[in-house]
């Protein structure tokens, strides 16, 4: 399949802005994903992003897309110890029978008090 | 986790012997998934189901066979557990196997092979 790839890891002090970057192979790729993982928990959409828009705000976050470099990124503002998670960038892919989801290996985000 | 359970969570298991792994939903989605998440991988698919008795194989899917005899159950067998197979397992499920496939996910079945 095609890849995803992030950086691993993240820090930040609560209050700045996070930003995980993301970049993707497929350029037929239509949707783009992040989603959250909390530690022992399974992962929750954060927000998706249409490949013809350039960006989309949903309160705090901002995705902001890139096709021509297959950038994506998630700007996280006013970052709270919540927010501390893993964070996945994803592609919908056209398998045999579906679109199928690949993944990023993920951006452990860390937020300091 | 919009109605999708794993089961077990936690499973120790011996090399060797045959593991099954169930997901269940109450949502009536068309499709679902097995994931596998390992540190350095990220989340890597197994297989996948499109339909009751439809399926397909995903990236990483040697030594691992799937069921699906219900929309609502998918099941993941190990025939013969190996130590490369210690991982966390997450199953997911959609709605419509189309270009926008938000998908949702279960806790995750975390396996230990010995």
């Amino acid at each position: 399949g095609e890849d995803v790839e992030q950086s691993l890891f993240l820090s930040v002090r609560e209050g700045d802005s996070s930003v995980i970057n993301c970049t993707y192979t497929d350029s037929s790729s239509t949707y783009l994903y992040w989603y959250k993982q909390e530690p022992g928990a399974g992962l929750q959409l954060l927000t998706y992003i249409f490949s013809n828009m350039d960006m989309k705000q949903d309160q705090r976050l901002t995705v902001l897309l890139n096709k021509k470099d297959k950038h994506l990124s998630l700007r996280i503002a006013d970052t709270q110890t919540g927010d501390s998670a893993i964070y996945f960038c994803a592609e919908s892919q056209r398998g045999a029978g579906s679109y199928q989801l690949t993944f990023g290996k993920g951006t452990k985000l860390s937020v300091i008090p | 986790d919009a109605g999708i359970t794993q089961s077990p969570r936690h499973k120790v298991t011996e090399t060797g012997t045959p593991v099954t792994l169930r997901c269940h939903q109450t949502e009536n989605h068309r499709y679902m998934y097995w994931y596998r998440q390992d540190p350095g991988h990220g989340l890597r698919l197994i297989h996948y189901s499109y339909g009751v008795k439809d399926t397909d194989k995903g990236e990483v899917s040697d030594g691992y066979s799937v069921s699906r005899s219900k929309t609502e159950d998918f099941l993941l067998t190990l025939e013969s557990a190996t130590s490369s197979q210690t991982s966390v397992y997450f199953c997911a499920a959609s709605r419509a196997g189309q270009m926008n496939t938000e998908a949702f996910f279960g806790q995750g079945t975390r396996l230990t092979v010995v």
